[in-house]
């Protein structure tokens, strides 16, 4: 089955800086990658998302890189902002909603101001 | 307001003490899906439906139970808790035919003694 790792597990960054999460997978199948941002006492809630006809996606401030040759793929968050602070989850799957989908253990973002 | 709702959101149970955690979304979605997420090992899948009646197996559903008698309602089942199901819970829906969002609700947090 699908295995996602994700790096780091913390990050602390200074406001204004740019943030990268990292995330691999092992099924090359999967061709769906989203990412959720997870606040504090809150459900998980979908940023941005990937699929693998396409190598970048981006929104504002928020961007997602994807290399299918290598099985990994990157959140990128630049000029970030206080309420940037999170967890955020990448995930992988395939075409069949809702199976198959594994999410990764998941980075703490904070942002320092 | 669009939402997914779980109720309790907190629960302090001792073992073997069957409990129902119910979870209803007013999105009309047909996909259905619970989660539990522990620290280090982010969101797992327990079950998730496709649609009214329609079920399957996640990645970790020994010993719950789910149905899905009512498109909005998929409450989670824990015939005979244990200490190593408590758990934070997140019950989540979907519509496949439009994308692969998942919105997830708020949360249970189940603690079995």
């Amino acid at each position: 089955g699908e295995n996602v790792e994700q790096h780091p597990s913390t990050l602390s960054v200074q406001e204004g800086d740019s943030a990268v999460i990292k995330c691999t997978y092992s099924d090359s199948a999967s061709n769906y990658f989203p990412w959720y941002k997870q606040e504090l006492g809150k459900g998980p809630q979908l940023i941005i998302d990937i699929r693998s006809n396409v190598g970048e996606k981006k929104d504002q401030r928020i961007a997602v890189t994807l290399n299918k040759t290598a099985k990994h793929f990157s959140l990128h968050i630049t000029e970030t902002q206080p309420e940037d602070s999170a967890v955020y989850f990448c995930a992988a799957g395939g075409d069949n909603y809702g199976q198959n989908f594994v999410f990764g253990p998941g980075t703490r973002l904070s942002v320092l101001p | 307001e669009a939402q997914v709702t779980q109720n309790p959101r907190y629960l302090i149970t001792v073992t073997g003490k069957k409990l129902t955690v119910t979870c209803s979304q007013n999105m009309n979605h047909e996909y259905m899906s619970w989660y539990r997420q522990d620290p280090g090992l982010g969101l797992r899948q327990i079950y998730y439906s496709m649609n009214v009646e329609v079920t399957d197996k996640g990645d970790v559903p020994e010993g719950y139970k789910v149905s899905r008698k009512e498109k909005r309602n998929f409450p989670l089942i824990l015939e005979s808790p244990s200490p190593n199901q408590t758990s934070l819970y997140f019950c989540a829906s979907g519509r496949p035919s439009m994308s692969n969002e998942q919105f997830f609700g708020p949360g249970t947090r189940l603690t079995v003694l």
